[in-house]
């Protein structure tokens, strides 16, 4: 069956900082790759996705994650981390043409002012 | 737009009750699913819907039961509760059910089994 890891439980950060969360999966053939977040209180909701092209993806607050296909990678990076990141993060992989969208069990960052 | 909307957002059940968590979304998608998030172990399919008047099983679907009712709607139902399903449900709905469709989420309804 298809695994998901996140590795990173916890992750403390002062602004400014950088920041990269691991996401690595088990499945070997064609995925889709996903980053989802939630911020206290709120929906979770999608920071980026890869679903064919160009490995390195941008998405929305700054974020990007690249594609390793050959280390079953999907980490999670952004140069400069703000408070307002404060977040559960959650990386998610579907194989191609099936319905299971698999999460990990979620990383939350606490982003110190 | 609402998006995908849930209630109750909370609820407390005893052993071996019923109850139903309601999803309904206002965004014209045709598959949606329900996910329960446990600590340490991510959010995890249950059901889903690819698309009106069909129901699929996830990863976990003992002891639940779901009904699409129409395109906006779809319930999930606890014939007999137990303690072992005091979770956090996620109602999710895309486009359609091709892979790299995003799945948008609502709230979540937090619920508790005595």
């Amino acid at each position: 069956a298809q695994s998901v890891s996140q590795h990173n439980h916890h992750v403390i950060l002062s602004e400014a900082a950088s920041l990269e969360l691991g996401c690595n999966y088990s499945y070997g053939g064609t995925v889709n790759l996903f980053w989802y977040v939630q911020y206290p209180g709120q929906h979770l909701q999608l920071l980026l996705k890869y679903f064919s092209g160009d490995p390195l993806v941008k998405g929305i607050k700054g974020f990007e994650a690249e594609f390793i296909k050959s280390k079953f990678s999907f980490n999670l990076r952004k140069p400069s981390v703000q408070w307002s990141d404060t977040a559960e993060y959650f990386c998610a992989v579907i194989q191609t043409g099936a319905n299971n969208l698999f999460f990990g069990t979620g990383t939350r960052l606490t982003v110190i002012p | 737009n609402a998006g995908v909307t849930q209630t109750p957002k909370f609820q407390v059940l005893k052993t071996g009750q019923s109850m139903t968590l309601q999803c309904a979304q206002d965004m014209n998608h045709n598959s949606m699913y329900w996910y329960r998030q446990d600590p340490g172990m991510g959010l995890r399919l249950i059901y889903y819907s690819a698309s009106e008047g069909t129901t699929d099983k996830g990863e976990v679907p003992n002891g639940y039961n779901v009904s699409r009712l129409n395109k906006r709607e779809f319930s999930l139902r606890l014939e007999s509760a137990a303690p072992s399903q005091t979770s956090v449900y996620f109602c999710a709905s895309s486009e359609s059910g091709l892979t790299y469709n995003e799945q948008f989420f609502g709230p979540g309804t937090r619920l508790t089994v005595l």
